[in-house]
């Protein structure tokens, strides 16, 4: 089956840097890529997808990036803040109903 | 707007006792899930709904039941709490393959 890999399990940044997240995966047939934010004490919220057919989508300061070659997909948060600390998960769904998650990644910004 | 809700909030419970896990949603959405989330890690998929009457094995369906009462519930039985197991279970639910709204979480504790 899928199998996701999150390759950044602690990650800090400086206020105002951009941090960079990356997932790859196994599955060839994987079309839907979502990320996910968990804030300290809280649940998860969707925070940007992308979809198979572009490899690249902008939504305010997060960019989202699909290299299908390599099977790889990363977010890009741009001019951090301290706000956007928590735990940040993607995700891959391969087609049918199912999704696989990453492990997370603890970000950081230090102000 | 809508809202999930997840009761009980925490659920403390015996070795060897079923224990059950109850969702709602009023988004009206057709597709329903169960994770798993055991700290430091990433979410594991229990059962899913893809509409109402359906119900679908997870990669972690084993020890665990479902019941899709009706559209806007979704109930998690675990069938026989193992000792010492403590974990975050998480309901989402979503518009076919998009993004999941998560729910606020029930945090099991077995003794």
């Amino acid at each position: 089956g899928e199998k996701v890999e999150q390759h950044e399990s602690t990650l800090s940044v400086r206020e105002g840097d951009s941090a960079v997240i990356n997932c790859t995966y196994t599955d060839t047939a994987s079309s839907y890529f979502p990320w996910y934010k968990q804030e300290a004490g809280k649940s998860l919220h969707f925070v940007i997808d992308i979809r198979s057919n572009v490899d690249r989508k902008q939504s305010q300061r997060l960019i989202v990036l699909l290299d299908k070659k390599a099977k790889r997909f990363s977010l890009h948060i741009t001019a951090t803040q301290p706000e956007d600390s928590a735990i940040y998960f993607c995700a891959v769904n391969t087609g049918n109903y199912k999704y696989v998650f990453g492990a997370g990644t603890r970000l950081k910004v230090i102000a | 707007g809508g809202i999930i809700t997840q009761t009980p909030k925490f659920l403390i419970g015996q070795e060897g006792q079923k224990l059950t896990l109850k969702c709602q949603q009023n988004f009206n959405h057709d597709t329903m899930y169960w994770y798993r989330q055991d700290s430091g890690k990433g979410l594991r998929l229990i059962y899913y709904s893809i509409t109402e009457n359906d119900l679908q094995k997870g990669d972690l369906s084993e020890g665990y039941d479902a019941s899709r009462e009706k559209k806007s519930s979704f109930s998690l039985t675990v069938t026989s709490a193992q000792k010492n197991e403590m974990a975050v279970f998480l309901c989402a639910s979503s518009v076919g393959k998009n993004e999941q709204y998560f729910g606020p979480g029930t945090r099991l504790t077995v003794l």
